[in-house]
């Protein structure tokens, strides 16, 4: 257990509902982290968050793809309109802000689109 | 960020060392070499990084060449516990940018 933890750990879902996933990190990192995980593939970045910033969105990150960190603590990851190419690990990550690539990963949410 | 190169697998005795190559070739100065694992159906876990020198901890060595174009990660004495895929990453950002990989199977 790394200390950062989500829900729901999977969910399945029809095609075109919404679905939100919640990631709680380590309480004193400043930094949170999305990533998502296809079968056979290493993780990729989504986006993060400094405190309740969010600074950066990979352009894997479409319009349907939303993400927020209201007081800085927990996030939440949105998806609108799922679709089956949605189906993925959703990794969430947190770390302190000292530029180091060390983060501490939850263990996940299996999304299935049916 | 710098590409990184793994083998796709690699088979490992139990109680042996494990030596894990990675190339990265266009290393910049102040790009650190960052190891992760990811055990089936879990998140990645941290395993240990360098920038020039080799490094040490509970978990693993790290070997830096001296021109930093590649490094090896080793296991000690692998366990079942260590099957895996490692990641080698360079980082000089805020992102990790994962490849494929390398696949350990430590076999009884």
């Amino acid at each position: 257990d790394t200390g950062v933890s989500q829900d729901p750990r999977h969910k399945i879902t029809k095609r075109g509902q919404n679905v939100t996933f919640r990631c709680d990190p380590i309480s004193e990192h400043n930094r949170l982290y999305w990533y998502r995980q296809t079968l056979g593939q290493g993780p990729e970045f989504l986006t993060y968050f400094q405190n309740e910033a969010q600074l950066e969105k990979s352009r894997l990150l479409s319009d349907r793809f939303s993400a927020e960190r209201p007081k800085g603590s927990f996030s939440t990851l949105e998806i609108q309109r799922t679709e089956q190419g949605d189906s993925a690990m959703y990794l969430c990550a947190s770390s302190l802000a000292t530029g180091s690539a060390l983060q501490f990963f939850g263990p996940g949410t299996r999304l299935t689109v049916l | 960020d710098a590409k990184t190169t793994q083998p796709p697998s690699m088979d490992c005795a139990e109680g042996r060392a494990a030596n894990l190559p990675c190339n990265h070739s266009t290393i910049s100065g102040n790009e650190y070499v960052y190891w992760y694992r990811q055990i089936h159906s879990q998140g990645p876990q941290y395993i240990i990084h360098g920038l020039k020198n080799n490094e040490t901890n509970e978990m693993a060595s790290l070997i830096i060449t001296e021109d930093r174009k590649s490094s090896t990660l080793i296991l000690p004495h692998a366990t079942l516990r260590d099957t895996a895929v490692y990641y080698c990453i360079v980082f000089n950002d805020y992102k990790l940018s994962f490849g494929a990989g390398t696949t350990v199977t430590v076999r009884a």
